[in-house]
């Protein structure tokens, strides 16, 4: 079955730095996101991306994020300058369409640890 | 959003049947109910979803009552693999976003 890939699976990095988390979403889907999850805490909302350009995000999606897609295949998340509370797990999701009756497949998250 | 209320936590026996309820009284005549579960440990996982009329796939059954305020999640024959915690979202037509709240944690026992 196709699936979401997402690299690195664990990153530590120092404050301040950038970062830049790797997602492979599913041949020919169109719509993709990405969420987080800081430990304990529920799966949040921060962005989604269709015909390359940002369709929503969150208010958590401040200047300090980006997202591109380099090519026919990858699709990035940027923090540019992280911060503590940055430190999460981020999930990269995709789907065919935008529907609201359309399926969203999550890859298996990249953590981010800032120290 | 329309908001999604479900219980805390479940606990279920190995091999038994599971319904998990899910109360959404309002819904608007357009929104999907969506159900995703997530292990420990890794990403959400798309279980079903259904607009009015009960849906099966090979993961579960989905049953949405008449009046679309309600709809429980039911797995057939619980597994240990099951245990999860198991989100009931409203998806609007007009928008992309998946809204996760607390959520069910389901512990199935052996």
């Amino acid at each position: 079955e196709p699936e979401v890939t997402q690299t690195p699976s664990h990153q530590v990095t120092q404050m301040g730095q950038e970062v830049i988390l790797r997602c492979v979403p599913i041949s020919n889907h169109l719509y993709f996101y990405w969420y987080r999850q800081i430990l304990g805490q529920k799966v949040e909302f921060l962005v989604s991306f269709y015909n390359n350009e940002i369709s929503e995000k969150s208010e958590i999606f401040d200047d300090q994020f980006s997202v591109e897609r380099p090519d026919g295949s990858n699709f990035t998340l940027k923090i540019r300058s992280t911060k503590l509370e940055d430190s999460a797990m981020y999930f990269c999701a995709s789907s065919a369409q935008g529907l609201a009756g359309n399926t969203i497949y999550f890859g298996e998250g990249s953590w981010l640890t800032v120290v | 959003d329309a908001k999604t209320t479900q219980p805390n936590s479940m606990e279920s026996n190995e091999e038994e049947p599971v319904h998990l309820p899910c109360n959404h009284s309002t819904i608007s005549g357009t929104d999907y109910i969506h159900w995703y579960r997530q292990l420990p440990s890794q990403g959400p996982e798309y279980v079903i979803h259904g607009l009015t009329s009960n849906v099966n796939n090979r993961m579960a059954s989905l049953a949405i009552a008449e009046d679309r305020k309600s709809s429980t999640l039911i797995l057939h024959r619980a597994t240990l693999r099951d245990a999860a915690v198991y989100y009931c979202i409203l998806r609007e037509t007009s928008g992309s976003r998946l809204t996760f709240g607390e959520g069910t944690q389901l512990t199935v026992n052996p």
